[in-house]
């Protein structure tokens, strides 16, 4: 099972809005809608930010938010902010009964 | 709150075998599906596997099927990843993790324990 395909990286200013996709194959997400999205900051554990596609855990900010449409997943950061900064992974079950992560996303805020 | 403790890791020769435990508190651990996750220096997360809340079910990623066994003790609150014939390429931080409701997904990770596997 081959990871799904992120940018290396995405940046923008305090304040506006990137978007992140997330890119995989009729094996993985584009037949389920077991999609989430995870925030890691250097030397820290990953953090559940979207499951389902679109849904958010509890103490997450609703400055995050995530789609699909067909292979593509995408997660939205809206009002950029410095804490934002950090590495995002995407996820997806697979066709196997198993999980892949994307290639990770490298967020910088300018 | 929910608490993942891991332990077990350490350097380990190739070929040679190491067990993980994970203990969970601060919820009912035994209504979880866990996971393993592993990440290698410098890269991104790679699911390792996961064992169901009664333990009759388990997947594993294909880098480590047919070498690792997971498996958990509710009455103790505790996870293990047995890891057998191990490589390089099986160094890195494992983390364990909590499931939400919903199996598919980590919730609630681990401080992460290192494995190096190095002669």
């Amino acid at each position: 099972q081959s990871a799904l395909t992120q940018p290396a990286s995405v940046s923008g200013s305090p304040g506006q809005s990137i978007t992140i996709s997330c890119t995989g194959t009729s094996s993985d997400l584009g037949v389920y809608n077991y999609v989430s999205w995870y925030q890691q900051h250097p030397g820290k554990a990953p953090k559940l930010m979207i499951y389902d596609v679109t849904n958010r855990p509890s103490g997450v900010s609703n400055r995050f938010s995530g789609s699909k449409s067909g292979n593509t997943a995408s997660l939205t950061i809206s009002g950029l902010q410095a804490e934002d900064e950090a590495y995002y992974y995407c996820n997806s079950y697979t066709t196997s009964s198993t999980l892949v992560f994307g290639t990770g996303t490298r967020v910088t805020v300018l | 709150q929910v608490q993942l403790v891991e332990s077990g890791g350490g350097v380990v020769q190739p070929g040679r075998s190491l067990r993980l435990s994970c203990v969970g508190s601060g919820f009912t651990f035994g209504i979880y599906t866990m996971h393993w996750v592993r990440q290698a220096p410098g890269k991104g997360p790679e699911w390792v596997g996961l064992i169901s809340d009664d333990g009759t079910r388990k997947y594993y990623g294909d880098s480590v099927k047919g070498r690792f066994t997971i498996s958990r003790d509710n009455s103790g609150n505790t996870l293990y990843l047995q890891m057998n014939s191990l490589t390089a390429e099986d160094t890195g931080v494992y983390f364990c993790a909590r499931a939400l409701s919903s199996a598919w997904y980590s919730a609630y990770w681990g401080q992460g324990t290192l494995v190096t596997v190095s002669s």
